[in-house]
């Protein structure tokens, strides 16, 4: 079964607009980490954003914010104030267990900023 | 700055080749990874190490072997190279404990 899953395969935004890539996960474990990585066209994998699954607070970082709904199994990456550069393809990864290092990726969303 | 290199951005081989991607940390790191990365499916795990001389099958290992006889180096070895093992190949590496992962800028591997 897929682990996560992400249901968009691409997205336009207006820039100076909001968006929301959505992350579903399965896992049987209590203790998991929720990632999400950002790949620009040249390729290099970047780390935007992590939340770990007994973190009571949704994790933000700048313009970055994960709306973690754990019940739901459900990990949304909201970007605000999109800007050019943010257009990229964006995965959603898990990790499961405290002690297994190994990440299961979804598929990605490419998104697309237009001015 | 601290990274994870991998030899080559781009590489042609032909079909029947044996294929060595390599991958360097300079982190430290325990835990390496091999990835492979196909439009509409994401990422995928193809070997993973946790420790030197040790090796893991992820979910994609056919067709694929690995070498980690130094803690900085993680080699993915193609045994004899396919079509359909064309793709953009990923190392990535983390420490225990921590959450955070570097990934190298990646090799396009094209096996004509």
């Amino acid at each position: 079964a897929q682990k996560i899953t992400q249901t968009q395969p691409g997205m336009f935004v207006q820039e100076k607009e909001a968006v929301t890539l959505d992350c579903t996960y399965d896992t049987s474990d209590q203790s998991y980490g929720l990632f999400w990585y950002k790949q620009p066209s040249s390729g290099e994998m970047i780390f935007l954003i992590y939340q770990g699954s007994y973190d009571e607070q949704n994790a933000t970082e700048g313009r970055y914010s994960l709306n973690f709904q754990k019940a739901r199994k459900s990990a949304n990456l909201v970007i605000s104030a999109s800007q050019l550069g943010d257009s990229a393809m964006y995965f959603c990864a898990m990790r499961e267990g405290p002690y297994d290092y190994k990440l299961s990726f979804g598929a990605g969303t490419t998104v697309t900023v237009r001015a | 700055d601290v990274k994870v290199t991998q030899s080559s951005r781009y590489l042609v081989k032909r079909t029947g080749e044996k294929v060595f991607l390599e991958c360097v940390q300079d982190m430290d790191h325990e835990n390496m990874f091999w990835y492979r990365q196909d439009p509409g499916l994401g990422l995928r795990l193809i070997y993973f190490s946790y420790d030197v001389k040790m090796k893991e099958k992820g979910d994609i290992p056919e067709g694929y072997s690995v070498s980690r006889e130094k803690k900085e180096r993680f080699s993915l070895i193609l045994e004899s190279a396919s079509t359909n093992q064309t793709s953009m190949y990923l190392c990535a590496s983390t420490s225990q404990g921590a959450y955070g992962y570097t990934f190298g800028s990646g090799t396009r591997l094209t096996v004509v």
